[in-house]
């Protein structure tokens, strides 16, 4: 079964409006990362937080890790259409291997 | 610095045909990934290698499919024989597993599977 779950599915935003997409995960981790999938491509790595993280800045991204719920959240500010992608969380209990969600669409209307 | 090379990127087959795919990881990691990627169920991990060597191919859905690391540079997924379920978007992804870059995956832009 998936560790991560994203929420929502679907997301829809005007230019210049900030987005956050959260992800909730079921047992204990050594980190959580995010990862952007443009369409027909590849899954390109985000950001990393750490389990003895709380938050974490990448540019415009804002990554908030809460264990205490199990939860992630990945902000994106002042949003653009080149943003539109699909974003999915993951999950890494330090032995390697990842654990994705079933991800976030975001569509950013230019 | 090129990164994990696919190939082919697409492939269109017909049920009962043998498909392999091929991956190049990035020089110097030493953990390789292959990942389906379908609508339905998702992003799914098959199986993974770390210096070469299978680590969990708990992902691997059955007998039909094999995957091989012979050396550090290079990877196969083999259907056999493939069937049209089998159709999905396979990833490889490559990571150091060290240092800050623990376990952060680098991704292939895939090999689009139809089996008709």
């Amino acid at each position: 079964s998936q560790q991560g779950e994203e929420d929502p599915q679907a997301l829809s935003i005007q230019e210049g409006e900030n987005a956050t997409m959260n992800c909730s995960y079921k047992t204990s981790i050594n980190n959580l990362q995010w990862y952007r999938q443009n369409s027909g491509r590849g899954l390109v790595h985000l950001i990393l937080i750490r389990s003895n993280e709380r938050e974490k800045h990448s540019g415009r991204l804002r990554v908030t890790l809460d264990t205490s719920k199990k939860s992630s959240s990945l902000l994106i500010t002042a949003s653009r259409a080149a943003d539109t992608a699909s974003y999915f969380c993951a999950t890494g209990k330090g032995t390697g291997k990842l654990i994705f969600g079933q991800g976030t669409t975001l569509q950013v209307k230019p | 610095d090129a990164g994990v090379i696919q190939s082919p990127r697409h492939e269109v087959t017909e049920m009962g045909q043998e498909v392999t795919l091929r991956c190049k990881p990035i020089s110097g990691h030493n953990s390789l990934f292959w990942y389906r990627q379908t609508m339905m169920r998702g992003l799914e991990l098959l199986i993974y290698f770390n210096n070469n060597v299978p680590i969990d191919d708990s992902g691997m859905p059955e007998d039909r499919f094999s995957a091989k690391m012979p050396n550090a540079s290079f990877s196969t997924l083999k259907i056999q024989p493939s069937e049209p379920r089998d159709s999905a978007v396979y990833f490889c992804a490559s990571s150091p597993q060290r240092g800050d870059l623990q376990e952060t995956q680098y991704f292939g832009p895939g090999t689009r599977l139809l089996v008709l």
